[in-house]
């Protein structure tokens, strides 16, 4: 079975550029998770979906960060204009449902330059 | 508000050597306790996790670990260290009435000398 599959792996723009991270979760999984996890840190979750609602949205700065998951299955998050501090690796999780084990997928380190 | 704390950022063992490695949670009420390992370009991959029952958690590749609610612990312990184990390991915490919303501690580097 294949796991969750992010893309691209490693992004390096200049600042006050766009960007977009794309994630397709594992087949079935209901629950989506974005996190970003700076240097030397743990993961801060950014933002969860359960299908195609955002239930929980509380982390993303949504000044310049959007998300969407428009049928529930694949998803798409977006930093516009990205900044220094937003260099770190944005992973994206998926569950089964809110109840059930999350699964990481390898993640996309971004560099702003 | 919820912390978890990993106090050793790096930790360096021989190859069949034991391990240990520590994770302290502060919460009002015992959340549910996991580890996980993150390998170097890898995704985070669950080891095990605490909800309820035997103190004492079996998880994959050997580890095991010990809720300690007086402590307020989750140690991560492993009898005999590989060389295939050396990685970053993440305690993280989630409230009972809120699963998903996970807090990871911020991580503990593991070397293993041959």
């Amino acid at each position: 079975e294949a796991g969750v599959v992010q893309s691209p792996r490693y992004k390096i723009i200049e600042k006050k550029q766009p960007v977009a991270f794309w994630c397709n979760p594992i087949s079935g999984h209901n629950t989506l998770y974005w996190y970003r996890q700076n240097l030397g840190q743990g993961p801060e979750l950014l933002i969860r979906y359960e299908n195609e609602e955002a239930v929980d949205d509380s982390q993303l700065p949504k000044d310049r960060f959007s998300a969407e998951r428009l049928k529930g299955v694949d998803s798409t998050l977006k930093i516009q204009p990205a900044e220094l501090g937003d260099s770190a690796v944005y992973l994206c999780a998926s569950s089964l449902s809110a109840q059930e084990t999350q699964y990481f997928g390898p993640g996309t380190r971004l560099l702003v330059l | 508000a919820q912390s978890v704390t990993q106090p050793d950022i790096h930790i360096t063992v021989s190859e069949g050597a034991s391990l240990e490695l520590r994770c302290n949670y502060s919460y009002g009420a015992t959340p549910y306790l996991f580890w996980y390992v993150q390998s170097p370009g890898q995704g985070l991959q669950l080891l095990l996790k605490y909800f309820s029952g035997d103190t004492l958690v079996q998880g994959i590749k050997g580890f095991e670990a010990e809720f300690k609610r007086s402590q307020s612990s989750f140690n991560l312990r492993k009898p005999s260290v590989h060389w295939s184990d050396a990685a970053e390991y993440f305690c993280a915490v989630a409230p009972r009435d809120n699963f998903n919303k996970f807090y990871f501690g911020s991580g503990t580097k593991l070397n293993v000398k041959p």
